[in-house]
């Protein structure tokens, strides 16, 4: 199973938004409405931020959200806040019953 | 509060075999499954596999599917996962997670991570 594809890097000024996309195939993210997003911070556990595409998990701020369009599900963080960087992870389930990670987005805070 | 604490870091010869536990607290740890997640020094996340806690049934990952077992202990909430053939690249931090107990689809409380180093 291949890993999901992400950009590398994503930057935004404060206030702003930005959008990570994350490509995968008609096995993975888009057959399935199970794709999830994860923020980590350097040195720390990741942190859950969207599940099954479009939920945000209790105390996750609104301003993350998550949408699918074909084999490409995407998440937007508006009104970008210092505190949002980090990496970024989508992963979805797939046809074989597993699970398949992306392989990251930086974002930075400008 | 849901809380998952991990044992501490190992170091293994390659060839070896090493063992992780996960001591769940704050839920119905039956009620869920636990996922294990790797991560390489400076890369990403790779998946290991899935367990339920519940029935036991478990998926593994195609790089580790046959040197890896994932087991629970539903009487001390604890998920075990044992890794054998150690090789170097094995060597990274491995994460416990809670996971959805269907289908392991995604994870909502993460452990601290295991620093589990495989060098000659």
């Amino acid at each position: 199973q291949s890993a999901l594809t992400q950009p590398a890097s994503v930057s935004g000024s404060p206030g702003q938004s930005i959008t990570i996309s994350c490509t995968g195939t008609s096995s993975d993210v888009g057959t399935y409405n199970y794709v999830s997003w994860y923020q980590q911070h350097p040195g720390k556990a990741p942190q859950l931020m969207i599940y099954e595409v479009t939920n945000r998990p209790s105390g996750v701020s609104n301003r993350f959200s998550g949408s699918k369009s074909g084999n490409t599900a995407s998440l937007t963080i508006s009104g970008l806040q210092p505190e949002d960087e980090g990496d970024y992870y989508c992963s979805s389930y797939t046809s074989t019953d597993t699970r398949v990670f992306g392989g990251g987005t930086k974002v930075t805070v400008l | 509060q849901v809380q998952l604490v991990q044992s501490g870091p190992e170091v293994r010869k390659p060839g070896a075999s090493v063992k992780v536990s996960c001591k769940a607290s704050g839920y119905s740890f039956s009620s869920h499954g636990v996922t294990w997640v790797r991560q390489a020094p400076g890369q990403g996340l790779e998946w290991v596999g899935w367990i339920n806690a519940y029935n036991g049934k478990r998926n593994y990952g195609q790089k580790v599917q046959g040197r890896v077992t994932l087991t629970t202990d539903t009487t001390t909430t604890t998920a075990h996962m044992e890794l054998r053939s150690l090789k170097s690249d094995d060597t990274g931090i491995y994460y416990c997670a809670r996971g959805d107990m269907v289908r392991g689809i995604f994870e909502d409380f993460w452990g601290q991570g295991t620093l589990v180093t495989v060098s000659a």
